[in-house]
């Protein structure tokens, strides 16, 4: 089956601990994206890719990181730089107007 | 820029009854406009999506909506919702229509609630 995979499901991270997120596709799209969910206010975006070896800041970049080395893969580094990391975070890939979203990974700072 | 508002944070509905979500966005370009649906702590998935053509648009589970260039909306609605339509429903809009990458800006939710 082709999808978007996240993994862990649930990730819990002391303050000042950075962690990485990882988002795996298998869709062969060549464009990327972490989105970031809070309660009651939509899915904002992080950071976004439309080829390896490339990427361009979204709207909410402070405090993250990411890479894209493989076409399959764009994992996301939440550092201590981020102040307020506790969310859901939603990997997604597209082709053109289609956009695919994977499972998400729910984050909690202790 | 573009701009997503959802007007509604929360839509309580009895079973079978009609329900409409309502969208409006804000563009000085062409754009393209998309439903999606999550579940509890699940990814999304698109209901629908509105390109070119016509207005109306029929996407999954018996839900459309309609697209109105004139009031800059984008509703969705259906005839008559079941318990499993209880979740949380996004209006997005693409800021880059033209290019491949396909950068979507979402509205902020509206929380459907399907009692029996």
């Amino acid at each position: 089956d082709g999808g978007i995979t996240q993994s862990p499901k649930y990730l819990f991270r002391k303050e000042g601990q950075n962690v990485t997120l990882s988002c795996e596709q298998n869709l062969n799209h060549d464009a990327m994206y972490w989105y970031r969910q809070d309660p009651g206010q939509g899915l904002r975006l992080i950071y976004y890719s439309q080829i390896v070896n490339d990427f361009q800041k979204g709207d909410i970049a402070e405090g993250y990181s990411v890479s894209r080395e493989k076409k399959e893969s764009f994992p996301l580094t939440v550092t201590s730089a981020q102040k307020n990391p506790t969310a859901f975070y939603l990997c997604a890939s597209s082709e053109r107007t289609n956009q695919f979203f994977g499972p998400g990974t729910r984050l909690t700072v202790l | 820029a573009q701009s997503v508002t959802q007007l509604d944070s929360q839509v309580p509905v009895f079973e079978e009854a009609p329900v409409e979500l309502r969208c409006n966005y804000s563009s000085s370009v062409s754009v393209y406009l998309f439903w999606y649906v999550q579940y509890p702590n699940q990814g999304l998935q698109l209901l629908l999506k509105y390109l070119s053509g016509s207005t109306l648009v029929k996407g999954i589970n018996g839900f459309e909506a309609e697209f109105n260039k004139s009031q800059t909306s984008f509703h969705l609605r259906k005839p008559s919702v079941h318990i499993s339509d209880t979740a949380e429903y996004f209006c997005a809009v693409s800021s880059s229509p033209q290019y491949n990458t396909d950068k979507l800006i979402f509205g902020t939710g509206t929380r459907l609630q399907v009692f029996p």
